[in-house]
């Protein structure tokens, strides 16, 4: 059965800090990764991956690939509050037919 | 450009109740999917159209849930009848491609 999952689920930090988080992946015929902010609303798009080893930057926000491992991270330096929120990963396959979501990781930023 | 639309946004029925939700998606979008999200959980793909037909529905739970995209437009989403475990935020997305989503607010949806 094809599963993302994130880790950790949720992570408390300062203002300031940097912090990682990971998205690991099981889907077959796996063509892309897709990482979504969720506030008190929909998601929004921050990054599709689709090569491995190619890193993806917008602004504070990285993120990076790993197809061998199966695996992708979302980088977020110097951490604001307005960076609170759920971080999603998903993954499609190659037909976009299989659509999977993670459980999310709940980032809280304390001033 | 105009986003995802969805209505209604919030939504309180007793259980056995029937219940329908709309989307609009982005024009020219020819992908619309519905999602459900359980407080705490990631979205969970309900179904997917490619214009009006179904490309995905093997997660709906079809005893109980139908979904429908005439013309290849707008679509609508019906519970009948529902159930406590149906409350949830339900999402609607459109795409132009099988690559990014945009989602619309969501319908809020409690069932006593």
């Amino acid at each position: 059965e094809d599963k993302v999952v994130q880790s950790p689920l949720s992570l408390v930090v300062h203002e300031g800090d940097t912090v990682t988080l990971n998205c690991s992946y099981e889907v077959t015929n796996f063509r892309s990764l897709l990482w979504y902010k969720q506030e008190k609303k929909a998601p929004t798009f921050l990054f599709m991956l689709t090569s491995s080893g190619i890193e993806k930057k917008s602004g504070r926000l990285s993120s990076i690939l790993d197809k061998k491992e199966l695996f992708s991270i979302l980088n977020i330096t110097a951490t604001q509050t307005g960076d609170s929120a759920i971080y999603l990963c998903a993954a499609i396959d190659n037909y976009g037919q299989n659509f999977v979501f993670g459980p999310g990781t709940r980032l809280s930023v304390l001033p | 450009e105009a986003g995802v639309a969805q209505s209604p946004r919030y939504k309180i029925i007793e259980k056995r109740q029937s219940v329908a939700f709309w989307c609009n998606p982005i024009s020219g979008h020819a992908t619309l999917y519905w999602y459900q999200q359980i407080l705490g959980q990631g979205p969970k793909l309900l179904i997917q159209f490619q214009n009006n037909g179904v490309v995905d529905d093997s997660q709906l739970p079809k005893d109980r849930f139908s979904a429908e995209r005439l013309k290849g437009v707008d679509s609508t989403l019906k519970i009948q009848p529902a159930k406590l475990e149906d409350s949830a935020v339900y999402l609607c997305a459109s795409s132009p491609y099988y690559n990014e989503q945009f989602f619309g607010p969501g319908t809020r949806l409690t069932v006593l």
